[in-house]
């Protein structure tokens, strides 16, 4: 199946700072979502991103499919921007059948 | 619209007890799953259903069973929960693959002593 590797696995932030993550994935995909799951354990749509540029407020992804990753950016980071983020893709093809496969996450800590 | 609605949120078993979890969603969507949350992990897919009437199963499908006799709701079964289905489990539902994102429901956090 789809690989889907995510870097830094945990990142420490000061408020204010910027950040990027990044998703690497191993095969063609029509779908990429970001998700962050915050502290209570919800997983919170980000962005629906399968090539291309979106933006939203302080964050901001990048999906380049031919090189097959995506990066996440988070700006000017609040201490609510604290919790997991996940990349989830599907598979390109007929049989996905729009099953997710998801990283493992970097886990993002903002301090005061 | 409530989107992805799970019943329960939390849930405490005995080894051996059977349980339902309920998925229901209000948006139309034809597609619908459920995963499961481990720590330190992401989620992985248990079984999937492409539409009323269908089930399949999906990357970790051991001990669970699934329906979907309405459009709007998928269960999940345990039959005979183990210690090892101690996990947060999430649906999520979307209209179709290829096109549009999935929607996930709030999680349901069962633990299995």
């Amino acid at each position: 199946g789809i690989q889907v590797e995510q870097s830094p696995p945990d990142l420490i932030l000061q408020e204010g700072a910027n950040s990027t993550l990044r998703c690497n994935f191993s095969d063609s995909v029509n779908n990429l979502q970001w998700f962050h799951q915050n502290p209570w354990g919800q997983l919170i749509n980000l962005f629906y991103i399968p090539s291309g540029t979106k933006q939203n407020g302080r964050l901001s992804a990048t999906t380049v499919a031919t090189e097959r990753y995506s990066l996440l950016y988070i700006s000017s980071s609040q201490t609510t921007d604290s919790g997991v983020y996940f990349c989830a893709v599907e598979r390109a093809g007929g049989t996905s059948y729009g099953k997710l496969t998801f990283g493992q996450g970097t886990i993002l800590t903002v301090h005061p | 619209n409530a989107g992805v609605t799970q019943t329960p949120k939390f849930r405490v078993l005995k080894t051996g007890q059977s349980m339902t979890l309920l998925c229901a969603q209000d948006m139309n969507h034809e597609y619908m799953y459920w995963y499961r949350q481990d720590p330190g992990m992401g989620l992985r897919l248990i079984h999937y259903s492409v539409g009323e009437g269908t089930t399949a199963k999906g990357e970790v499908p051991d001990g669970y069973n699934v329906s979907r006799l309405k459009k709007q709701n998928f269960l999940l079964g345990l039959e005979s929960a183990a210690p090892s289905q101690t996990s947060v489990y999430f649906c999520a539902s979307r209209i179709r693959p290829n096109a549009a994102e999935a929607f996930f429901g709030q999680g349901t956090r069962l633990t299995v002593v």
